[in-house]
């Protein structure tokens, strides 16, 4: 089965950058949608098909995927932003996929 | 405007069965192409897919829980029942439905607020 590879957190500080990357074999083959959830909250959809942002989602939020790796960048990082990222993917049987999901932190 | 709301037990015991309903309104799962899903999530842990079922009743599950799960739709409620048999602590978690959009490989886009079940005696 199809194995997706998140980091378990990534720490930055407000106003700065942070990436998120999401490992899988030729994931850059595949699409890739991302989810934002934070605690106690059921996950919101925050970017799909790589690079794209439903209505609502601010700027700051994009994605790119290449390759092995997908990779979520939030720009100017606010303290809302604190949250667990995952990523998903639809595996060779048409069967959806998670990574373990990234604890986000913002210093 | 999609919304979804799962209802059921928030306790069981091991060993019984799990029945869990999926209301929602906004969309019709009688439409090509769309699909609701069933997502969980241990205390701490990270999401897990459990079943989907599409509008042409085509059925999926998770390799590892097929045995013990059962999807079905009722089209005219619009609503989507997973049962899950012989219950067992390790199922503790948040179960969560969700909307899968029409075309292609399409993300959840919408999702209930999920419901947080105990296994426990």
């Amino acid at each position: 089965s199809y194995v997706l590879t998140q980091p378990p957190s990534v720490s930055v500080a407000p106003g700065k950058t942070a990436r998120i990357t999401c490992g899988g074999n030729n994931i850059g083959s595949k699409s890739v949608h991302w989810y934002q959830q934070k605690p106690g909250q059921a996950p919101v959809l925050v970017i799909y098909y790589d690079s794209d942002r439903p209505s609502g989602i601010p700027e700051r939020f994009s994605g790119s995927n290449s390759g092995n790796t997908a990779t979520l960048t939030i720009s100017r990082v606010e303290a809302g932003d604190e949250a667990d990222y995952y990523c998903q993917v639809w595996d060779s049987s048409s069967d959806p996929v998670f990574g373990g999901g990234t604890q986000l932190t913002v210093l | 405007q999609i919304t979804l709301k799962e209802s059921g037990p928030t306790l069981v015991k091991p060993t019984q069965t799990l029945t869990l309903t999926c209301t929602f309104s906004g969309f019709s799962l009688s439409t090509s192409g769309v699909g609701v899903g069933w997502i969980r999530q241990p205390p701490g842990k990270a999401l897990e897919w459990l079943a989907l079922i599409y509008w042409d009743d085509d059925k999926r599950y998770s390799p590892s829980l097929k045995s013990r799960l059962t999807i079905t739709k009722d089209t005219s409620k619009n609503q989507v029942v997973l049962t899950m048999t012989n219950m067992d602590p390790v199922d503790t978690a948040t179960y969560y439905c969700a909307h899968r959009r029409a075309g292609g490989p399409t993300p959840f886009d919408y999702w209930g607020q999920g419901t947080l079940v105990t296994v426990s005696s």
